[in-house]
């Protein structure tokens, strides 16, 4: 079965150093999302992305996130500068197209800010 | 924006009887509603989605329903296995228009052998 993968599974970071966290999505899907959830807490979107933009975002993705496709496989998220409080699960997921937005989440990569 | 409200209290329950989770939602009427899965340090997994206009959906041991007027879904697992024992996520389009989903904070589920 198709699959996200995610990589970091886990990164320990000093605070205010450059993050990248990678992602490939399902190969046939146009959709790609990120979100977080920090331990104990609910999951919580960050960016979608389509036709090589961003589609939506939430007030959580300011000027510290970005997003890429780099190019036809892998879909990025940046964190310029970490804080203690970026600290969090972060979660890649695809979607198709049509009908209904079914989320395929990867495994999610465990980001530690020290 | 769409606000999800899921007991964050724990269910317990013993092996082989129903368990039955509560999805409540404010603001607009969306036109779908799902149920994810998440296990420990996982990614959540879709289980199932209904439609506005769909009362009741079934997949194996997994039923949900879909109250519009009540702005209410229910999720109920039928003969109960210890590794149903996971958090259950409601989640739904964050707005009229929009494809991002926003998730409820879930409802861990514990089943007893």
């Amino acid at each position: 079965e198709p699959e996200v993968t995610q990589t970091p599974s886990h990164q320990v970071t000093q605070m205010g150093q450059e993050v990248i966290l990678r992602c490939v999505p399902i190969s046939n899907h146009l959709y790609f999302y990120w979100y977080r959830q920090i331990l104990g807490q609910k999951v919580e979107f960050l960016v979608s992305f389509y036709n090589n933009e961003i589609s939506e975002k939430s007030e959580i993705f300011d000027d510290q996130f970005s997003v890429e496709r780099p190019d036809g496989s892998n879909f990025t998220l940046k964190i310029r500068s970490t804080k203690l409080e970026d600290s969090a699960m972060y979660f890649c997921a695809s979607s198709g197209v049509a009908g209904a937005n079914v989320l395929t989440f990867g495994a999610g990569s465990r980001l530690t800010v020290l | 924006s769409q606000k999800i409200e899921q007991n964050s209290e724990a269910l317990n329950i013993q092996e082989g009887k129903t368990a039955t989770l509560t999805c409540n939602y404010t603001n607009y009427s969306p036109a779908y509603l799902q149920w994810y899965r998440q296990d420990p340090g996982r990614g959540p997994v879709f289980l199932l989605l209904i439609r506005e206009n769909e009362k009741e959906k079934r997949k194996e041991r997994l039923k949900v329903t879909f109250d519009t007027t009540l702005k209410q879904s229910l999720f109920h697992i039928t003969a109960s296995q210890p590794a149903d024992s996971a958090t259950y996520l409601c989640a739904l389009p964050m707005d009229t228009g929009r494809r991002a989903l926003t998730f409820g904070s879930g409802t861990r589920l514990q089943v007893q052998p």
